[in-house]
């Protein structure tokens, strides 16, 4: 089963433009990640945040977390036409087993 | 260090043959994970090891699946006999846990078409 759910399926957006995905969890976590995947590729970490923690920064990522809401968003700032990719949100609902959500197809037009 | 290797990176095989899958983790690696991907079903995971030893095996679809790590640079994903279902984007990921659930670092994954 999926833990987290990731909000938007796909989004499309020109390059320059922010681009904003949402996930949400089902059960109380001690961490949660974001992963990004090219076409045909393995997942790559892109940043991890604790849930002590309300926000974080890395570059131009910008990832936030609501445990009072079970909920955290990806904001990629002044995207590229190299931003383009699945993202993923993953948690640790259960234990060492990180469980990934169903991703955001993003996708940069140049 | 050259991250997680996979192989083979491709595998067609015909159903109700064996396919091994071969995953070597990142050096001093202490958690190795095996995903599924799909489209349906998105990624799943199989199994993982701690210290070489399985730790939780109830993302096993069926006893056709079975997986080791001998030692700790090296594990398998056996699929015996194999079926048409089991086509799938099968992934190993290896993590050093450090009192938290750190970042996996996973490999490039090996598709595989069950004929």
């Amino acid at each position: 089963s999926q833990q987290g759910e990731e909000d938007p399926q796909a989004l499309s957006i020109q390059e320059g433009e922010n681009a904003t995905m949402n996930c949400s969890y089902k059960t109380s976590i001690n961490n949660l990640q974001w992963y990004r995947q090219n076409s045909g590729r393995g997942l790559v970490h892109l940043i991890l945040i604790r849930s002590n923690e309300r926000e974080k920064h890395s570059g131009r990522l910008r990832v936030t977390l609501d445990t009072s809401k079970k909920s955290s968003s990806l904001l990629i700032t002044a995207s590229r036409a190299a931003d383009t990719a699945s993202y993923f949100c993953a948690t640790d609902g259960n234990g060492n087993k990180l469980v990934f959500g169903a991703g955001t197809i993003l996708r940069v037009k140049s | 260090d050259a991250g997680v290797i996979q192989s083979p990176r491709h595998e067609v095989t015909e159903m109700g043959q064996e396919v091994t899958l071969r995953c070597k983790p990142i050096s001093g690696h202490d958690y190795l994970f095996w995903y599924r991907q799909t489209m349906m079903r998105g990624l799943e995971l199989l199994i993982y090891f701690n210290n070489n030893v399985p730790i939780d095996d109830s993302g096993m679809p069926e006893d056709r699946f079975s997986a080791k790590m001998p030692n700790a640079s090296f594990s398998t994903l056996k699929i015996q006999p194999s079926e048409p279902r089991d086509s799938a984007v099968y992934f190993c990921a290896s993590s050093i846990n450090r009192g938290g659930n750190e970042k996996l670092f996973f490999g490039s994954g090996t598709q595989l078409s069950v004929l």
